[in-house]
């Protein structure tokens, strides 16, 4: 079973419309996040880390942390065409071996012109 | 700066050959990460250096995989024996440090073994 479970597993949102993506751990000792974004033929690139509950907000770009529930998630406003990717949910652990990041299986974005 | 380089971009090998994978990190960056990518698997993690040294291989099939990073500038993934199921892409990253450190990925290696 994945440690890092992402819904849905795709979604399709009309320009300039909201996109929201979820993902929730089952490993209490995850503690970092981040949600990361994949264009096709690209790696995999930063969109943003959350490591304290609440909201962090990076322009277009919201995540929301709820340690107690191990939920986080993504909001996109005002989706444009460019944003249409695979988004992967990402953990890390608080202790121990802290280096490496475990990921969630992603969701298909596709934003309609 | 140039970002994570992976070499080559495709690779295409015959069952039981052997690949190499090329990674060159980002300057400056203590850490380096293998990942593999496939559809029904999506990102699975396989090993990672810290300051060239192997610190975590969990993820790593045992038999034919191999990662070395012999210096700051650079770490190879070695797949012997190539068999169909290695089909993926797959993923070098670095980053700066441990905990709490973004990973920068680069565009990966498409193995396709035939």
């Amino acid at each position: 079973q994945q440690k890092v479970q992402q819904s849905p597993e795709s979604l399709s949102v009309p320009e300039g419309g909201m996109a929201s993506l979820n993902c929730t751990s089952s490993d209490r000792n995850f503690q970092y996040f981040w949600w990361y974004r994949q264009h096709s033929g690209e790696g995999p690139k930063a969109l943003m880390s959350i490591f304290s509950d609440g909201d962090k907000k990076e322009g277009r770009f919201t995540a929301h942390l709820n340690k107690a529930s191990l939920h986080v998630s993504l909001h996109i406003r005002d989706s444009q065409p460019s944003d249409s990717a695979l988004y992967f949910c990402a953990a890390s652990f608080i202790t121990g071996n802290t280096g490496k990041l475990i990921f969630g299986l992603g969701t298909t974005l596709q934003v309609q012109p | 700066n140039a970002g994570v380089i992976q070499t080559p971009r495709h690779k295409v090998t015959g069952k039981g050959q052997e690949a190499t994978l090329w990674c060159e990190p980002i300057s400056g960056h203590s850490a380096v990460f293998w990942y593999r990518q496939t559809i029904v698997q999506g990102l699975e993690f396989l090993t990672y250096f810290r300051n060239q040294a192997p610190i975590d291989d969990s993820g790593m099939p045992k038999e034919r995989f191999s990662a070395q990073m012999p210096n700051q500038s650079h770490s190879t993934l070695k797949i012997q024996s190539t068999q169909p199921q290695d089909s993926a892409v797959y993923l070098c990253a670095s980053s700066l440090d441990l905990q709490q450190n973004t990973l920068y990925f680069g565009a990966g290696t498409r193995l396709s073994v035939l």
